[in-house]
């Protein structure tokens, strides 16, 4: 059974660092690729970014670039979405999915995990 | 990259049908067979509801349908039950293995 399980809930403070993970299960993780997805309160789904964690090949939204950075470790199966000074604004709800081997869909999810920056 | 735009709110009474539009331009829903639907209800993950533009995935209800058409597509929900209520989103590839999502509709069953 495939399977994404991420990381839980973060509270951190505006300027420190965080990394939370997505490992996958039950296919072979280094030859599907992974989305990140933000959805922040009250608000709806933003594509952030993908990776392929066979080689590590990763895009970026050009709308929401520039601040996160997405990473993989295709040995132990995790996926990472990651900040360096952490803003208020990135309080959200992440999740992972899997791109569907057959192409242009997201097929299995994992169940999100919330994070929240406040002072 | 803009989101697609779909329109907030679609309400209906059990039974009915009801259609939710995605609007895209010509650089991700217009040029690709690629348009996902995905269903939310509060606390849980996205659900899988629709792929490339108009294909269930195993264990989806017939009841939902897909469709595209140049720049928009559709999703319909056919004999809207109580359980249908939720927000729901699409999503299109938009080249160089980037996507978008839609800015998500409220369904509501009366």
């Amino acid at each position: 059974e495939v399977q994404l399980v991420q990381s839980g809930a973060e509270v951190k403070k505006p300027g420190e660092s965080l990394k939370i993970s997505c490992m996958g299960s039950g296919y072979n993780f280094a030859a599907s690729w992974i989305a990140w997805v933000r959805q922040m309160p009250g608000k709806g789904l933003e594509w952030m970014g993908i990776i392929y964690p066979g080689d590590s090949d990763a895009r970026y939204s050009p709308s929401i670039q520039g601040h996160f950075t997405i990473s993989a470790d295709k040995s132990i199966s995790a996926t990472y979405l990651q900040w360096s000074s952490l803003e208020a604004s990135d309080t959200a709800l992440y999740y992972c999915a899997r791109l569907s081997p057959y192409g242009g869909s997201f097929d299995y999810w994992g169940q999100g995990t919330l994070v929240t920056v406040s002072s | 990259q803009s989101a697609l735009t779909q329109p907030a709110s679609v309400s209906g009474s059990p039974g009915q049908s009801i259609t939710i539009s995605c609007t895209g331009t010509s650089s991700d829903v217009g040029s690709y067979n690629l348009v996902s639907w995905y269903q939310l209800h509060p606390g849980k993950a996205p659900k899988f509801m629709i792929y490339e533009d108009n294909k269930r995935p195993s264990g989806v209800s017939t009841r939902f349908s897909g469709s595209r058409s140049g720049n928009t597509a559709s999703l319909t929900i056919s004999g809207l039950q109580a359980e249908d209520e939720a927000d729901y989103y699409c999503c299109s590839y938009a080249g160089s293995t980037t996507y978008v999502f839609g800015t998500g509709t409220t369904v509501t069953v009366l």
